[in-house]
């Protein structure tokens, strides 16, 4: 089956460098996508990672090996508004977008 | 104003009733997709459309029907058949780069 395994939570201070991983099973792969999503909103778009490497966009930033099947979503200088669940989503060879369980990050100051 | 809007945002209905979600966007997507997400959950994918007049099933679309008769509407009816309907409900837009852009949501409980 496909699946995606992410940890269920994550904590942290204000100001510190958290990493959340993300290992995939897919039938097909066409890129690892990263979202957040607030309490009581809708997911957004972070980033996109199609070939191995580091993608950086301000404070975050995306890896990929997929010879490991495995990503990473990198969030620096950690701020309160960063509290939120992370999750990684693959597309498949059905042009599918399959997500995660997702990742509930806490800041703490 | 462009985006794309889901109405409405908290909805009610009793056993036993099939209700239905609206989807619009003028974005000129042909890609609009159907979400759904329990507490604590990741997103599930309900049914998906790529172009008018053509839809697929996801991964759970037992108890679930849509129509894509034009390109900015993409509704969701959540029949009797669904037997746990009570969930959080998003419709999204699919573009490139597996970007997708999410609507606000629609929440239904089942009384």
């Amino acid at each position: 089956g496909q699946s995606l395994e992410q940890p269920s939570e994550v904590t942290a201070v204000e100001g510190a460098i958290v990493q959340i991983n993300c290992t995939y099973q897919t039938s097909g792969f066409y890129g690892l996508s990263w979202y957040q999503q607030h309490d009581g909103g809708a997911p957004t778009f972070l980033s996109y990672n199609a070939l191995d490497g580091l993608e950086e966009t301000g404070r975050f930033s995306s890896f990929l090996s997929r010879s490991d099947s495995y990503g990473y979503l990198l969030l620096q200088e950690l701020q309160m508004k960063d509290s939120a669940s992370y999750f990684c989503a693959v597309r498949d060879n059905t042009d599918k977008l399959i997500f995660g369980t997702g990742t509930r990050l806490q800041v703490f100051p | 104003d462009g985006g794309i809007t889901q109405s409405p945002k908290y909805l009610f209905r009793k056993e036993g009733q099939n209700v239905t979600l609206s989807c619009e966007q003028n974005l000129n997507h042909d890609a609009m997709y159907w979400y759904r997400q329990d507490p604590g959950q990741g997103l599930r994918l309900i049914y998906y459309s790529q172009i008018v007049n053509d839809f697929q099933k996801g991964d759970i679309a037992e108890g679930y029907s849509v129509s894509r008769e034009k390109k900015e509407s993409f509704p969701l009816t959540v029949t009797s058949a669904q037997k746990n309907p009570t969930a959080f409900y998003l419709c999204a837009l699919g573009s490139g780069n597996n970007e997708q852009f999410f609507g606000p949501g629609t929440r239904l409980t089942v009384l």
